[in-house]
């Protein structure tokens, strides 16, 4: 199964805004919507955006994303080091009929 | 508040089978979409399959097409992964998820802990 392309690795020091990419074709990010991930070391993923761009109930307003075309991206501002966890973007893709997940970016603060 | 608890995981020899379980509390079950979700240690997160809500459609990875089944029991309130012929290569942390505001090709609002499967001999 192909997965979306995120880079492995970003930094940043506190205080700092970071952007995640998320790199995808036509069949899925440029299709569907594109969600977001957090996972904090040992614990299970929980959703940071969805639909593009929308943040659930208790996601901070410091947490932003946005989509063009076949990419997206995930904006952390103010960096706190609670924010150093791996990110996943996810995507349907309409020609596999299936999820497809990035690598994951690892977020060093 | 929707709460998700998987069980059934453990340790399978190759070739072996499982049989993992996912009770979800707290919204009305049969109308939506849940998905399994694995992650092998440490690696990154892997989609496996999904059935969706009222119409019971189902959708698997290519890696386990043919080998896993996914079902659920509406009136139990569960969800179902057989998992038959395992390899090494499932061994992984799954994850149950669901949403309650979209289809199957929304988002995983809610998560479990997940359940551990190990394969080997």
């Amino acid at each position: 199964q192909s997965v979306l392309t995120q880079p492995p690795s970003a930094s940043g020091t506190p205080g700092q805004r970071v952007t995640l990419s998320c790199s995808g074709s036509t069949s899925n990010i440029g299709s569907n919507g594109v969600h977001w991930y957090q996972q904090l070391p040992g614990t299970a993923p929980k959703l940071l955006i969805y639909r593009d761009n929308q943040r659930p109930s208790g996601v901070p307003d410091r947490v932003s994303a946005s989509k063009a075309g076949t990419s997206a991206s995930l904006a952390i501002s103010g960096l706190r080091s609670e924010d150093e966890a791996d990110y996943y973007c996810a995507a349907w893709d309409d020609i596999l009929r299936g999820w497809l997940f990035g690598g994951g970016t690892k977020l060093t603060v | 508040e929707v709460q998700v608890l998987e069980s059934g995981g453990g340790l399978a020899q190759p070739g072996g089978s499982l049989r993992l379980s996912c009770i979800i509390s707290g919204f009305a079950f049969s109308e939506h979409p849940i998905h399994w979700i694995r992650q092998s240690p440490g690696e990154g997160l892997e989609w496996v399959s999904t059935i969706s809500g009222p119409d019971y459609l189902t959708f698997y990875a290519d890696s386990v097409k043919g080998r896993f089944t996914i079902s659920r029991d509406n009136s139990k309130n569960t969800l179902y992964l057989q998992m038959n012929s395992l390899r090494a290569e499932d061994t992984a942390l799954y994850y149950c998820t669901t949403v309650e505001n979209g289809g199957y090709a929304d988002h995983f609002e809610y998560w479990g802990q997940g359940t551990l499967v190990t394969v080997s001999s």
